[in-house]
């Protein structure tokens, strides 16, 4: 069964520093990988999204995230963090197959704390 | 053009009730997903439906049901509350062509509380 591993619960840098989110998964084979943000009393919003091709994949607010097959991972990065970054961020497996629907597998959350 | 939308935003309910939230996801889209929000077990996966259809279903006990009407709008039902029913139940759309993922488009979520 596919899982995803989000290895650091709570994260905290200083506005302006560079940030790092890492996430691993478990998957039979490359699946669509997602990272989205929730800022508290919201939902789900997409920050970037990787199918296939270019393993450096850009997304909104500035966000980017790497495709790493030979560690299963796709990490999150941002060069320099804004307060308004604070959040909790999930990343997601989703089916590579059409017709499998969209049913997304999350991991458990990174809580990003910025300090002023 | 208007987001996905849940209602109510917020619920309180006893033991033992049954509660029925719903979700009108964007005009236009044809798939709509539930998913558990809780502290304990993060984000959960409850069913999907398209084309009025269950499509997937995840590993919920038969409390947990829904259905998707002809416009597409989404009820998912849970009936006998317990407690650790409490959590944030989020709606999510898609468009649904074919031949593509289709990204997904989440609602702002029903907080329920069960005393």
């Amino acid at each position: 069964a596919q899982s995803v591993t989000q290895p650091d619960i709570h994260i905290t840098v200083s506005e302006g520093a560079s940030l790092e989110l890492r996430c691993n998964y478990s998957y039979g084979a490359t699946p669509y990988l997602f990272w989205y943000v929730q800022s508290p009393g919201q939902g789900l919003q997409l920050l970037l999204k990787y199918f296939s091709g270019d393993t450096l994949v850009q997304g909104i607010k500035g966000f980017e995230a790497e495709f790493k097959r030979s560690q299963s991972s796709f990490n999150l990065r941002k060069p320099s963090v804004h307060w308004s970054d604070a959040a909790e961020y999930f990343c997601a497996v989703g089916p590579t197959f059409t017709g499998g629907g969209n049913k997304l597998t999350f991991g458990t959350g990174t809580q990003l704390k910025v300090e002023l | 053009k208007a987001g996905v939308t849940q209602t109510p935003r917020y619920l309180i309910k006893t033991r033992g009730q049954q509660v029925t939230l719903s979700c009108s996801p964007i005009s236009g889209h044809r798939s709509v997903s539930w998913y558990q929000q809780t502290p304990g077990q993060g984000l959960q996966f409850l069913f999907e439906y398209f084309s009025e259809t269950q499509r997937n279903k995840g590993n919920f006990p038969g409390r947990f049901s829904g259905r998707q009407f002809s416009n597409s709008r989404s009820e998912m039902n849970v009936s006998t509350l317990e407690l650790g029913d409490s959590a944030l139940y989020l709606c999510a759309s898609s468009l649904e062509a074919s031949g593509t993922y289709n990204e997904q488009f989440f609602g702002p979520g029903t907080r329920l509380t069960v005393l």
